[in-house]
């Protein structure tokens, strides 16, 4: 069982729609969550990051904390055909800094 | 941008032969990971680095070995190549601390026959 557990597997939005993913640890060390975006055939990219509970907002791109259940959740709104891609989260500890990353999930927009 | 650059970006081998993948990076990332990418596994770490001369194992070890001789320069080594290691591999790096952003390179596509 990996360490960090993405959902859905795959997810189909129509263009101009609102796109959530979720991902949780099982490691009660991890302070730190990331979300990596990659493109098909491409290398993986930082996206966002959050170390504290709550929310974050970057223009389409808001990010969900829960410390407690280590569970954060990815929201794109007004998704774009260019959104679609492999979205990876990712968690790591402070004192060992290495990131374990989920198995992903395959986003599509439908135009 | 963070420029980690692998070589080769391609790989065909043999059943039992070595293989060595090379990343390098010019920004003076204390850490250094390799990961290999397989549909529904995500990134697996395999070997990561705190710097020159030091190595550790990630998650899946196994088949494995790495070096990491100077602080630009991480190899990944196959002594005795086997299918099941026909993978995408991605070598990344960071600064070094607890909340550190990882820079890919573009990733080695490995064919072991």
């Amino acid at each position: 069982q990996q360490k960090v557990q993405q959902s859905p597997e795959s997810l189909i939005v129509p263009e101009g729609g609102m796109a959530s993913l979720n991902c949780t640890s099982s490691d009660r060390n991890v302070d730190y969550f990331w979300w990596y975006r990659q493109h098909s055939g491409k290398s993986p990219k930082m996206l966002m990051s959050i170390f504290s509970n709550g929310e974050k907002e970057e223009g389409r791109f808001t990010v969900h904390l829960n410390k407690a259940s280590l569970h954060t959740s990815l929201h794109i709104r007004d998704s774009q055909p260019s959104d679609s891609a492999l979205y990876l989260c990712a968690a790591s500890d402070y004192n060992q800094g290495k990131l374990i990353f989920g198995q992903g999930t395959k986003l599509s927009i439908k135009p | 941008e963070a420029a980690v650059t692998q070589s080769p970006r391609n790989k065909v081998a043999v059943t039992g032969g070595k293989v060595t993948l090379s990343c390098n990076q010019t920004n003076n990332h204390n850490n250094m990971y390799w990961y290999r990418q397989d549909t529904g596994h995500g990134l697996r770490l395999i070997h990561y680095s705190y710097g020159a001369g030091s190595t550790e194992k990630g998650d899946i070890p196994d088949g494995y070995k790495a070096s990491r001789p100077s602080q630009e320069n991480f190899s990944l080594i196959l002594e005795l190549a086997t299918p099941s290691q026909t993978s995408v591999y991605f070598c990344a790096s960071g600064a070094g601390t607890g909340g550190e952003r990882l820079f890919f390179g573009h990733g080695t596509k490995l064919s072991v026959l």
